[in-house]
């Protein structure tokens, strides 16, 4: 069976420092990646998808880059984090077939001080 | 651009009830809806996942149905548990991404 792994579950960072966050799955091949961001109160943001390995799309202009280095690995990414980067990230993966669900991992709460 | 509304945002219900979640979106063009529960805290579990081309799906107390033409689908939980308790979030397939709801929060009490 499919499983989906986030890390860490919790993160404080200060202001200006780097991110790195990381999702891997299991148990497919190929499978289309997706980082969300779930701000308090707001409901879940697309931030950025994956079809293949290097092949990204944004999906709003922000602080943040994501890489897919290997099939099954999708990180998140900053340089320099902004307050306005706090909230509940999500990974998730879906088989590329149309048809198929969105499975999520765990999710990374990310406080910024 | 595809929005995608619930009603209510928030319910409360004595255990045992019947109850109903709406979900509408504007844009009929859509491959399949989606419904998730969220637990305080954590990530999204997948509930039901309706076609375009179908009217409901079930899984145990479940039912989710889907009139795409109208644009709305709705969740029936019957016998609530206060384990149901959680928010529950609509999402609709475009191409290669979801549009979510933000969601119903869902308080079942004793």
């Amino acid at each position: 069976s499919q499983t989906i792994h986030q890390w860490p579950a919790t993160l404080v960072q200060p202001v200006g420092s780097p991110l790195s966050l990381e999702c891997t799955v299991e148990g497919t091949s190929n499978p289309n990646l997706y980082w969300y961001r779930q701000a308090a109160g707001r409901g879940l943001q697309l931030l950025f998808y994956s079809v293949g390995i290097g092949q990204i799309s944004s999906e709003v202009p922000q602080n943040l880059s994501a890489s897919r280095p290997q099939d099954r690995q999708f990180i998140l990414s900053s340089k320099k984090l902004l307050l306005s980067d706090s909230g509940f990230y999500l990974c998730a993966w879906a088989d590329s077939r149309i048809d198929q669900p969105q499975h999520f991992g765990d999710g990374t709460r990310l406080s910024i001080l | 651009k595809q929005e995608v509304t619930q009603i209510p945002a928030a319910l409360s219900v004595p255990e045992g009830e019947n109850l109903v979640l709406n979900c509408s979106f504007t844009d009929s063009a859509i491959y399949n809806l989606q419904w998730f529960r969220q637990d305080p805290g954590k990530g999204l579990t997948s509930l039901l996942l309706i076609q375009s081309s179908q009217r409901e799906q079930t899984s145990g107390r479940l039912n989710a149905s889907l009139d795409k033409s109208s644009g709305r689908s709705t969740l029936y939980i019957a016998a609530s548990q206060p384990g149901d308790s959680a928010t529950y979030l609509c999402a609709v397939r475009g191409f290669q991404k979801l549009v979510f709801g933000t969601g119903t929060r869902l308080l079942v009490s004793p």
